[in-house]
């Protein structure tokens, strides 16, 4: 069964507006984290936000910010002022206790490649 | 800032051949991962590392596949005998000591492994 769910192939957004990027998952676990991550063009996977089961505030990393809904299951990325820098493929990511101890099993969605116009 | 460090960025082999990938992890981590993305599709665990041993595994990491440490620095990802299938872009990633749910992993930039 698929854990991670990214429903958007592609998004366009035009420069200085915001964006939010859909994810939804699926544990029974009560504890789990969720993260995205940023990979440009170039490759490279770029840690963005984390967001804890348990965390009661949603996450936020400067013009990040993490729409956690609990009970719909989902972790939306939010992007406010959008900028050229920041057209790239958005991975959603979970960890939970399914994962195993003693490890570091990320589980992946398929991904949103953002596009942001001028 | 430290950042995790792979080599090379784009390996082309012939079916058949083994290769290794290389990665220097952040020196203060512990915990180290392979991750690979086959092109278009999502990014897969493969394996973590700790204490000089494998903790866990995914099913692909067969018996074509295997991970060492071998010196304080290194850690590599040797794949015996490569096959087309096996192209894709493979990614090291470490963590810092205790693996709790809000632990980031810290990526490197990839090493685009192509199969001819």
């Amino acid at each position: 069964a698929q854990k991670i769910t990214q429903t958007q192939p592609g998004m366009f957004v035009q420069e200085k507006e915001a964006v939010t990027l859909d994810c939804t998952y699926d544990t029974s676990d009560q504890s789990y984290g969720l993260f995205w991550y940023k990979q440009p063009s170039s490759g490279e996977m770029i840690f963005l936000i984390y967001q804890g089961s348990y965390d009661e505030q949603n996450a936020t990393e400067g013009r990040y910010s993490l729409n956690f809904q609990k009970a719909r299951k989902s972790a939306n990325l939010v992007i406010s002022a959008s900028q050229l820098g920041d057209s790239a493929m958005y991975f959603c990511a979970m960890r939970d206790a399914y994962s195993g101890a003693g490890s570091y099993q990320l589980t992946f969605g398929k991904g949103t490649k953002l596009s942001v116009i001028p | 800032e430290p950042e995790v460090t792979q080599t090379p960025s784009h390996q082309v082999t012939q079916m058949g051949q083994e290769v290794i990938l290389r990665c220097v992890p952040i020196s203060n981590h512990l915990y180290f991962y392979w991750y690979r993305q086959i092109l278009g599709q999502k990014v897969e665990f493969l394996v973590s590392f700790y204490n000089n041993e494998i903790s866990e595994k995914s099913e692909i990491f067969d018996d074509q596949f295997s991970v060492e440490r071998p010196d304080g620095s290194n850690f590599t990802l040797k794949i015996r005998s490569t096959k087309l299938e096996d192209s894709a872009m493979y990614f090291c990633a470490s963590s810092r000591d205790i693996p709790d749910m809000n632990t980031e992993a810290f990526f490197g930039q990839g090493t685009r492994l192509t199969v001819v």
